[in-house]
């Protein structure tokens, strides 16, 4: 399986709810990334975590990295129906993105 | 401050024919990444280039696929005698001169459709 890979794949939420992504990457990281990415469009970037944090705020993004597990969560907090994108992970030194969670918000 | 551009922003092939596509990085940023998404995908890393260097085409295929950066302009990705396959959109991506561990900009992408 390939470097950076998001869980779950798809998640469908009300608007005002929180939503959680995950993400696995499989070799050492000097930082992780997130970006999102709407429709037929470029992706964005997010919020970038070194690897000697372990917790990022930026508005209503939170972003958690644990280094032991590999892994780091997204969290987007009263979701909004503009939210709806593909949200990926990437561990750019080795510049691998995962295939992405597609999150649809509900108004 | 203009972001990373990409022309064409769609581009459509009849198989066998060649594609070329540009990317223009940041001001100030030297390095460029290309990467392609399949339909449903995510981004698949291509190749890394500075400044007339290939710095890692560990993504590119062996066949086909070429890249470039000159000195001046922007960089070229080009694909010969295109396939059905090759249908995706291609993303650049630049970042400044401190290395590849820092953020990405990515531009809008081209969309190449093969006939």
């Amino acid at each position: 399986s390939q470097q950076g890979e998001e869980d779950p794949q798809a998640l469908s939420i009300q608007e005002g709810e929180n939503a959680t992504m995950n993400c696995s990457y499989k070799t050492s990281i000097n930082n992780l990334q997130w970006y999102r990415q709407n429709s037929g469009r470029g992706l964005v970037h997010l919020i970038l975590i070194r690897s000697n944090e372990r917790e990022k705020h930026s508005g209503r993004l939170r972003v958690t990295l644990d280094t032991s597990k590999k892994s780091s969560s997204l969290l987007i907090t009263a979701s909004r129906a503009a939210d709806t994108a593909s949200y990926f992970c990437a561990t750019i030194n080795d510049m691998r993105f995962g295939a992405g969670t597609r999150l649809t918000v509900k108004p | 401050n203009a972001g990373v551009m990409q022309n064409p922003r769609h581009l459509v092939r009849r198989r066998g024919q060649e594609a070329r596509l540009r990317c223009s990085p940041m001001k100030g940023h030297s390095h460029v990444y290309w990467y392609r998404q399949l339909p449903e995908e995510g981004l698949k890393f291509m190749v890394y280039l500075q400044k007339e260097n290939i710095i890692d085409e560990s993504g590119m295929p062996k066949e086909r696929f070429s890249a470039e950066f000159p000195k001046e302009g922007p960089s070229i990705l080009r694909i010969q005698q295109v396939v059905r396959g090759d249908s995706a959109a291609y993303f650049c991506a630049s970042s400044p001169p401190a290395g590849k561990a820092d953020e990405q900009f990515f531009g809008p992408g081209t969309r190449l459709t093969v006939l």
